[in-house]
């Protein structure tokens, strides 16, 4: 199956940082998403980027689906933006294969 | 508009019970989903149904059965709890129905069921 890979694993920032997510992926997707999942277990939407850029605030994410990848920034953190960062990803759009996630730690 | 519904929010089971993680969306959402997510891991589809009257095995199916009962509502069922089904259950539902401006392929998630055997 598809094999997704998410760097760094662990990262800790203090408040007012930029951060750099990245996601790998083995094989073409048509499905790829972004989740929060926060201190209290909640996924949460971020982003739903098969391609291309998106930006929400502070938060933006590209898609380079041709060199298989996915970067999220996250800017100006705040310790709310603590928790785990997973990709999810699908070849269709019926199932999502997930990442370990990138467990983020804000600081102040 | 309370999206992706699960109960109960919290379990616990002596090896052998048996028990049923319920589901629910009021997003006329046509697929839904079931994933376990073990500690440190990111999550694994068990079950799906793609439609209302279907159901397909996921990447770790065994020991569970699924059912979905209507359109609404997607159940998750343990025959035989053991321990290594010590995990938190998602439930998930996606449209799949292309609308202009909407997001048909995204998933939205459910808050999560604990479940602990002993």
């Amino acid at each position: 199956g598809i094999q997704v890979e998410q760097s760094p694993p662990d990262l800790i920032l203090q408040e007012g940082a930029n951060s750099t997510l990245r996601c790998n992926f083995s094989d073409s997707v048509n499905n790829l998403q972004w989740f929060h999942q926060n201190p209290w277990g909640q996924l949460i939407n971020l982003f739903y980027i098969p391609s291309g850029t998106k930006q929400n605030g502070r938060l933006s994410a590209t898609t380079v689906a041709t060199e298989r990848y996915s970067l999220l920034y996250i800017s100006s953190s705040q310790t709310t933006d603590s928790g785990v960062y997973f990709c999810a990803v699908g070849p269709t759009a019926s199932k999502l294969t997930f990442g370990t996630g990138t467990r983020l730690q804000v600081t102040l | 508009n309370a999206g992706v519904t699960q109960t109960p929010k919290f379990q616990v089971l002596k090896t052998g019970q048996s028990m049923t993680l319920q589901c629910a969306q009021d997003m006329n959402h046509n697929s839904m989903y079931w994933y376990r997510q073990d500690p440190g891991m990111g999550l694994r589809l068990i079950y799906y149904s793609a439609s209302e009257g279907t159901t397909d095995k996921g990447e770790v199916p065994n020991g569970y059965n699924v059912s979905r009962l209507n359109k609404r509502e997607f159940s998750l069922r343990l025959e035989s709890a053991a321990p290594s089904q010590t995990s938190v259950y998602f439930c998930a539902s996606r449209s799949g129905v292309l609308r202009a401006g909407v997001g048909y392929n995204e998933q939205f998630f459910g808050p999560g069921t604990r479940l602990t055997v002993l």
